[in-house]
């Protein structure tokens, strides 16, 4: 059973740094593309970009470039996103997604497993 | 403002047909795959439809989708209590992938 499980909730204050992870089990983790998406309190999901485990290849939003980064460690099948400098802004819940390709056509592939979510508050 | 238009709400009585919208353009619908996910309160999302009208398996099929030109719609006959939740389209826009603003289904 394809598995992603995510650490726990943080809260931290503004200007302070942050790595949250994202744990796969179940399926051979360098193959597969993790794709983060953020949900603001109230709000939509928004997809901020995919790295690829293999070769941390990384895609970022537009909105996101330079904000976060993404990183990976294929040998214990985990994926992070880190912030150098939080802001009030960032306070949202943060998702990672398995992707897959069907037919390995880019615009077939889509999130087919999903973490359960980290819930990121920055306050003062 | 995301480039997939959906309406904000969408309701329905138990074992009604509700159908929700999707609209877009042509770099993103209009030459790419719709995907639609279901996000239960409180949980994480689900895939509910990929590549335009493909079920995962285990989802009902209660739950059809379809596409036309730049537009997709889903839709969810049968209603039950448990679909309220909130239904987000989505497709690959020049490389990025865009979610629509999302619907909340109402079951009244």
């Amino acid at each position: 059973e394809v598995q992603l499980v995510q650490s726990g909730a943080e809260v931290k204050k503004p200007g302070e740094s942050l790595r949250i992870s994202c744990k796969g089990s179940g399926y051979i983790f360098s193959n597969y593309w993790i794709g983060w998406v953020r949900q603001m309190p109230g709000k939509g999901l928004e997809w901020m970009g995919n790295i690829y485990p293999g070769d941390s290849d990384t895609t970022y939003g537009p909105s996101f470039e330079g904000q976060v980064t993404f990183s990976a460690d294929k040998s214990i099948n985990t994926a992070y996103l880190q912030w150098s400098s939080l802001r009030a802004s960032d306070t949202a819940m943060y998702f990672c997604g398995r992707l897959i390709a069907p037919t390995g056509i880019g615009s077939d592939y889509y999130f087919d497993s999903w973490g359960q979510g980290v819930l990121v508050t920055v306050s003062s | 403002q995301s480039v997939l238009t959906q309406p904000p709400s969408a309701s329905g009585t138990p074992g009604q047909r509700v159908t929700i919208s999707c609209s877009g353009s042509s770099s993103n619908i209009g030459r790419n795959f719709v995907y639609w996910y279901q996000q239960l309160p409180g949980a994480a999302p689900k895939v509910l439809i990929y590549r335009n009208d493909q079920r995962p398996s285990g989802v009902p099929d209660r739950f059809s989708g379809s596409k036309s030109g730049t537009a997709a719609s889903l839709a969810i006959s049968g209603l039950r209590s448990e679909d309220e939740a909130d239904y987000y389209c989505a497709a690959w826009d020049d490389g990025l992938y865009v979610f629509g603003i999302g619907t909340k289904v109402t079951v009244l």
